[in-house]
């Protein structure tokens, strides 16, 4: 019954590597979105996409780039891994464009840089 | 711009009894919504309860309501009856209307409940 999936929920790298984090959802849903969660910080944006290879920065997008090639998959990439982007990864997803939408959630990433 | 604020980064409750986690939200627009979710230790975030910002009745699933003050831009959430299920981390998150040109919802950085046998 799962409906919006990430690939890894534990993910160790190295400063420096490339690191791909991967989403999918089953909902034919338009948005999705990708958050970093830290302790005392809540969960803030850091991109989303409303449509097939369209993306909007969020709130801190330095350091991370996303690929939306199809509807169902939204990868979030760290160009080069440093230890401050050691963090929990959520990805969500929502239809449409109503108010009302609910942010459907995947498990969670957790990346350590070391 | 918008903020999302939860004062209080930790909770406790008896089982049983009845807590109530605070938020506050900044915003100057009139038409929007708020949400409660819910992350349990290791486990998926889910929604606990919405409230449309239009709607002056306070939204309720079952031991689980909301107190919705619009003037004072208070968004509270009640929870009775506690069980040890409902310890998790509680987020409180506003979503701005599409007329704003944004599809960012705005989280608050958590409560921590801790559900006491």
């Amino acid at each position: 019954d799962v409906k919006v999936t990430q690939s890894s929920r534990y993910l160790v790298k190295r400063t420096g590597e490339k690191v791909f984090l991967e989403c999918v959802q089953d909902m034919d849903h338009e948005n999705m979105f990708w958050y970093r969660q830290d302790p005392g910080l809540g969960l803030r944006l850091i991109y989303f996409s409303y449509d097939v290879k369209m993306k909007e920065k969020g709130d801190i997008p330095e350091g991370y780039s996303v690929s939306r090639e199809k509807k169902e998959r939204f990868s979030l990439i760290l160009e080069s891994a440093s230890t401050n982007q050691t963090s929990m990864y959520l990805c969500a997803s929502t239809p449409g464009t109503a108010l009302a939408n609910v942010l459907t959630f995947g498990a969670g990433s957790r990346l350590t840089v070391l | 711009a918008q903020t999302v604020t939860q004062s209080q980064p930790e909770m406790s409750v008896q089982e049983a009894e009845t807590v109530t986690l605070s938020c506050t939200y900044d915003t100057s627009e009139s038409d929007y919504y708020l949400f409660w979710y819910k992350q349990p230790p290791s486990r998926q975030m889910i929604l606990v309860i919405r409230q449309e910002a239009y709607k002056q009745q306070n939204a309720t699933e079952n031991r689980f309501s909301v107190n919705f003050q619009k003037a004072a831009k208070s968004f509270s959430l009640k929870i009775s009856d506690s069980q040890l299920g409902d310890a998790a981390m509680y987020f409180c998150a506003y979503r701005p209307p599409t007329t704003s040109g944004t599809y960012k919802y705005i989280f608050g950085t958590g409560t921590r409940l801790k559900v006491l046998a």
